[in-house]
């Protein structure tokens, strides 16, 4: 079965600059999650959809980032403009409906904002 | 104050050693308990889950949920150097809606 799949896996910009993030969840999971950890600490939700809703967007910096769920499989999260206090890593998961505690992530895109 | 707190380490033992990772929380809301496991330049893998108190045992670990106390531990037994990793608490309240909330990760290094 194949795993969460992130792109790219590296990234480095410019404050001010923008970037996008894309995200392919496992076959037949409908929930997704988008995730910032920043070096040294956990991850910290920052949306989760439900199929193509929003679920959860409170934690989301909203007047910056954004993100979308395409056909309720595909999921982009992009940032405009970035800060330097966006340099992170940032995590896909997904999981079924209801059961987070089987939620899969990908291996994340390592973001560098210089 | 953090719903949950975990002891960034890191910790280093000795190949064979018995390690206790811990968290606290509280939000006593929190029903499920969750340890994922994440390996360098890697996504958390999850490695135990428990619903509501009690233990449970897997091979060489065993997850413990004390909600009197907002106490949850991680102890594995027999460390390996395979076994040094970032080990992430999380636990998540009855509502299905909401996601996981995670400690900060407590970096654990087996020495061979």
């Amino acid at each position: 079965e194949a795993g969460v799949a992130q792109s790219p896996r590296y990234k480095i910009i410019e404050k001010r600059q923008s970037v996008a993030f894309w995200c392919n969840p496992i076959s037949g999971h409908a929930t997704l999650y988008w995730y910032q950890q920043i070096l040294g600490q956990g991850p910290k939700l920052l949306i989760q959809f439900q199929n193509n809703g929003v679920v959860d967007d409170s934690q989301l910096p909203k007047d910056r980032f954004s993100a979308e769920r395409l056909k309720g499989v595909d999921s982009t999260l992009k940032i405009q403009p970035a800060k330097l206090e966006d340099s992170a890593v940032y995590l896909c998961a997904s999981s079924l409906v209801g059961s987070p505690r089987e939620a899969f992530f990908g291996q994340g895109t390592r973001l560098t904002v210089v | 104050q953090k719903e949950v707190e975990q002891d960034p380490g890191p910790l280093s033992v000795p190949e064979g050693a018995i390690v206790s990772l811990n968290c606290t929380y509280s939000n006593s809301a929190f029903q499920y308990f969750m340890w994922y496991r994440q390996y360098s330049r890697k996504g958390p893998e999850l490695l135990m889950y428990t619903y509501s108190s009690g233990n449970k045992e897997d091979g060489r670990f065993t997850a413990q949920v004390d909600k009197s106390s907002k106490y949850i531990s991680l102890f594995i037994r027999d460390s390996q150097p395979s076994d040094s990793a970032t080990y992430l608490c999380a636990m998540k309240g009855l509502a299905g809606r909401r996601a996981l909330t995670f400690g900060s990760g407590t970096r654990l290094q087996v020495q061979p």
